[in-house]
């Protein structure tokens, strides 16, 4: 069966640090990737979406970035974090089918 | 474009009591639409889906009706238990860009139930 993990599940970040958000998915080949973020008091929001290997789509302008450098690897990143950048983030996967499924989390704390 | 409005919470019930969790969607075509549930300190569950009109999602004794002509996808459970205490969130998706599927969710809104 399909796993998928996201790591690390906390952290507290000062502000303009660097942020690196790692996510893999286990059981299938070939998944689009996603990005979520739950800020505090709002919704979900799409970050960014991955359909192959390097291939990255953004979503909304922000400070952040994503990369994928194999097949099931996911990587959130920030050269430099801002207070706004605190939340939720979730990492996803589908294949051909039209369900999404979420890894656990991370909550990020940026002071 | 495409949204979703939910239901505002908190919403607070007593043990047994019958649930419904409004949710309405504007979409252009034909969305697919879910429910998710987030457990405190979890990430996001799928609990349950529907992808075509008159589709009844159903799962742990929560239902939802794909209702196209109000545009409304409801939850709703007879018998809602302290553990379901949780965060529910709406979403749709439209049709895939390049084989990914884009979710646009709701607000959300926080069931608590006490014993």
């Amino acid at each position: 069966s399909q796993t998928i993990h996201q790591w690390p599940a906390t952290l507290v970040q000062p502000v303009g640090s660097p942020l690196s958000l790692e996510c893999t998915v286990e059981g299938t080949s070939n998944p689009n990737l996603y990005w979520y973020r739950q800020a505090a008091g709002r919704g979900l929001q799409l970050l960014f979406y991955s359909v192959g290997i390097g291939q990255i789509s953004s979503e909304v302008p922000q400070n952040l970035s994503a990369s994928r450098p194999q097949d099931r690897q996911f990587i959130l990143s920030s050269k430099k974090l801002l207070l706004s950048d605190s939340g939720f983030y979730l990492c996803a996967w589908s294949v051909q089918g039209i369900t999404i499924y979420f890894g656990e989390g991370s909550w990020l704390t940026v002071v | 474009g495409n949204s979703v409005t939910q239901m505002e919470g908190p919403v607070t019930l007593s043990e047994e009591a019958f649930l419904t969790i409004n949710c309405t969607y504007t979409a252009t075509g034909y969305p697919s639409l879910f429910w998710y549930v987030q457990y405190p300190g979890e990430g996001l569950q799928l609990l349950l889906k529907a992808t075509k009109a008159d589709d009844k999602g159903s799962n742990k004794g929560f239902e939802a009706t794909y209702r196209k002509e109000t545009t409304s996808f409801h939850l709703e459970k007879g018998s809602v238990q302290v553990s379901d205490s949780a965060v529910y969130f709406c979403a749709l998706s439209g049709p895939p860009i390049q084989g990914a599927q884009k979710l646009v969710f709701g607000q959300g809104t926080r069931l608590t139930i006490n014993p």
